[in-house]
């Protein structure tokens, strides 16, 4: 069973325009989110990440919302550039405890920005 | 600063046969992970290590060995390799579990024929 899912598999934006990449959880221990960037043939790089104590962070042209109710988080990107086309991964992260840093990975959207 | 380093970034083995994915990091950090990654499944955790010295299993472990030899260096074994094995494979570090936002290699390309 997949406790976090990005249920589409790819976006088409236009350039300047904005992209809205979305996440559902399931498991409702997870307190802490993140979102990666992936270009192929590299490893994934931190993007953002947000509290479960917060709803919103904010960094540049990025912004994670958190909606805990509904398990959902999203990414908006504005405005969207060529370069940002990617794989995006939302991860999700367990109280401090026992969860020693562990993510768990949702499948990954591909962003593509059209000039 | 290098970062996270992994070595070899692309290799094919055949079923059966053994190697050991090394993994080191130059930021001090403590705690360091193996997850893979297969086509439409995002990123597995198979082995990690919370501090020197301590090593747990995660979500993908079967098939699979880990030494955390010291602070820097994490390694990953195939004992004998199969097939299903075939993934692209990523170390990555924390510095402790109150920042999870953990650093990547750039990752090992690995066929089991």
């Amino acid at each position: 069973d997949q406790q976090v899912k990005q249920n589409s598999p790819s976006l088409s934006v236009q350039e300047g325009r904005i992209s809205i990449l979305n996440c559902d959880y399931t498991n409702s221990m997870f307190d802490y989110f993140l979102w990666y960037k992936k270009y192929p043939a590299e490893g994934p790089t931190f993007l953002i990440s947000i509290s479960s104590i917060k709803d919103k962070n904010e960094d540049g042209r990025f912004t994670v919302f958190l909606n805990k109710s509904a398990k959902h988080l999203s990414l908006h990107i504005v405005p969207s550039q060529p370069g940002d086309s990617a794989v995006y991964f939302c991860a999700a992260s367990g109280a401090g405890g026992t969860s020693y840093g562990k993510l768990t990975f949702g499948q990954g959207t591909i962003l593509t920005v059209h000039p | 600063n290098a970062g996270v380093t992994q070595t070899p970034k692309f290799q094919v083995l055949k079923t059966g046969q053994s190697m050991t994915l090394q993994c080191a990091q130059d930021m001090n950090h403590n705690s360091m992970y193996w997850y893979r990654q297969d086509p439409g499944m995002g990123l597995r955790l198979i082995y990690y290590s919370a501090s020197e010295g301590t090593t747990d299993k995660g979500e993908v472990p079967n098939g699979y060995n880990v030494s955390r030899l010291n602070k820097r260096e994490f390694s990953l074994r195939l004992e004998s390799a199969a097939p299903s094995q075939t993934s692209v494979y990523f170390c990555a570090s924390i510095p402790g579990r109150w920042a999870p936002e953990a650093f990547f290699g750039q990752g090992t390309r690995l066929t089991v024929v």
